[in-house]
């Protein structure tokens, strides 16, 4: 069974940093595309970053130069290291693969809350 | 940026009734274009890709349909469980964009 379980959210101060985690199981993550996708409370989604199958990386441009998207293979873990951190920042952080149901978002971990204290 | 319009933004009807949720783009994407389902206090929920196929455990009632610009999903004969947001979601071009949502709710 394919779970995805992310970690590593809290509250921290405007312009502060944080890491969140996303442990998958039941597939190997360097074998897919895999992807960040953040919600604001109360607000709608908002793809933020992709790692793709061969280490090309995207980014929505309000967070470039400030989030990197990375995996571990061997701990077959997604990460996502952010830096100046900002209040819009503050959302709910969900990983997903792509590829596993033709290339969509499929399926989504239960997401982690970053809260950005202004 | 490929901008994703969804309409109604708020749809409100009774169980056994047929929803239909439209989204326009911008732009084309072809038929690269999905719908999730996220329920309150849930996780999002692929239900249909590429414009119209059922993601796997995806009631019948649930379908889609359109490409190019402009989308529908259908869910006929309504349950008191498919109240939820319902976002669309392509992927044709660089930044992924989804749409606003649309908030179904069950009298």
């Amino acid at each position: 069974e394919v779970q995805l379980l992310e970690s590593g959210g809290g509250l921290v101060p405007r312009g502060g940093s944080l890491r969140l985690s996303c442990a998958a199981s039941g597939f190997t993550v360097s074998n897919f595309a895999m992807n960040w996708v953040r919600q604001a409370p109360g607000k709608g989604l908002e793809w933020v970053s992709t790692i793709a199958i061969g280490g090309t990386t995207y980014y929505t441009d309000s967070v470039k130069g400030r989030f990197t998207i990375s995996r571990d293979k061997a701990m077959n873990t997604l990460y996502l290291q952010m830096h100046s951190l900002r209040a819009d920042d503050t959302a709910v952080y969900y990983c997903a693969p792509r590829g596993l149901v033709g290339d969509w978002f499929d399926p989504w971990g239960q997401g982690t809350l970053v809260t950005v204290s202004s | 940026e490929t901008v994703l319009t969804q309409s109604p933004a708020t749809l409100s009807l009774s169980p056994g009734e047929r929803a239909t949720l439209s989204c326009r783009a911008s732009q084309s994407v072809s038929s690269s274009l999905a719908w999730y389902q996220q329920k309150p206090a849930q996780a999002p929920r692929l239900l249909i890709y590429d414009a119209s196929n059922r993601a796997p455990d995806i009631p019948v009632r649930f379908s889609g349909s359109g490409s190019g610009t402009d989308f529908t999903l259908t869910i006929t004969s309504l349950e008191p469980e498919d109240v939820a947001v319902y976002y669309c979601q392509q992927r044709s071009s660089w930044p992924i964009t989804f749409g606003q949502g649309t908030r179904l709710e069950i009298k």
